[in-house]
């Protein structure tokens, strides 16, 4: 069965520090993997995706991903956290042998960035 | 690029009563759209996945003729929720992708916010 976990409910980081948003990710065959962001009362906003070849994938406003294969995981990170890039964040995941087009998300991580 | 849209944004009803939420894609044309769920502070929770001209494919436990989907144009699918009663209040969200096949991004409307008294 397909899953994703982020383990961590809230993430707290002070402006300007580097910022990492865990995800693991469990699926049969091989996978797409996704990062959103909500902000409150919003839909979700796309920020990156893995689909293939390079490990690391830059996305939207300054994120970055890297895809590991070996741990299952695919963390969200950020050199200099902003005081706006506190949101929830939400990972997702495809797996690509299922047959299905429906991700699976986890459960989110609230990400705080203090001024 | 790969804007959706929902109308509408925010919506107070009767118990009983019928409520019908729009999702649009308003720069593509959407092969697939899904309709999701998010109780507060958790997760998404898909309804049910609707291709253009055909009939959605639910989730296990999601009731069909509750949560009625219609996906009649490349661009618009509906939601009603039919008879509605206070657990149904929640904040419903569409996605819309051009070709799920390709694995391209879902997109996502700014959600609906459902209230049923």
């Amino acid at each position: 069965a397909q899953s994703v976990a982020q383990p961590e409910d809230q993430v707290n980081v002070a402006e300007g520090n580097p910022l990492t948003v865990k995800c693991t990710y469990s699926v049969s065959g091989n996978p797409y993997l996704f990062w959103y962001v909500q902000y409150p009362n919003r839909g979700l906003q796309f920020l990156l995706k893995y689909i293939t070849g390079d490990n690391l994938v830059k996305g939207s406003y300054g994120f970055e991903a890297e895809f590991n294969k070996s741990q299952t995981s695919f963390h969200l990170k950020k050199p200099s956290a902003l005081v706006s890039d506190s949101a929830l964040y939400f990972c997702a995941v495809r797996d690509r042998g299922s047959g299905t087009y429906k991700y699976i998300f986890g459960t989110g991580t609230r990400l705080k960035v203090l001024a | 690029g790969a804007v959706v849209s929902q109308h509408p944004s925010r919506v107070i009803c009767k118990s009983g009563t019928s409520v019908k939420i729009e999702c649009r894609s308003l720069d593509f044309q959407a092969t697939t759209m899904f309709w999701y769920r998010q109780f507060p502070k958790q997760s998404l929770m898909l309804m049910a996945t609707s291709n253009e001209g055909s009939k959605a494919t639910y989730e296990q436990g999601v009731e069909k003729d509750k949560f009625l989907i219609n996906h009649a144009s490349l661009t618009l699918s509906t939601l009603t929720v039919t008879s509605a009663h206070p657990e149904d209040s929640s904040f419903y969200i569409c996605s819309a992708t051009r070709n799920p096949g390709l694995a391209d991004t879902q997109y996502f409307g700014p959600g609906t916010r459902l209230t049923v008294l």
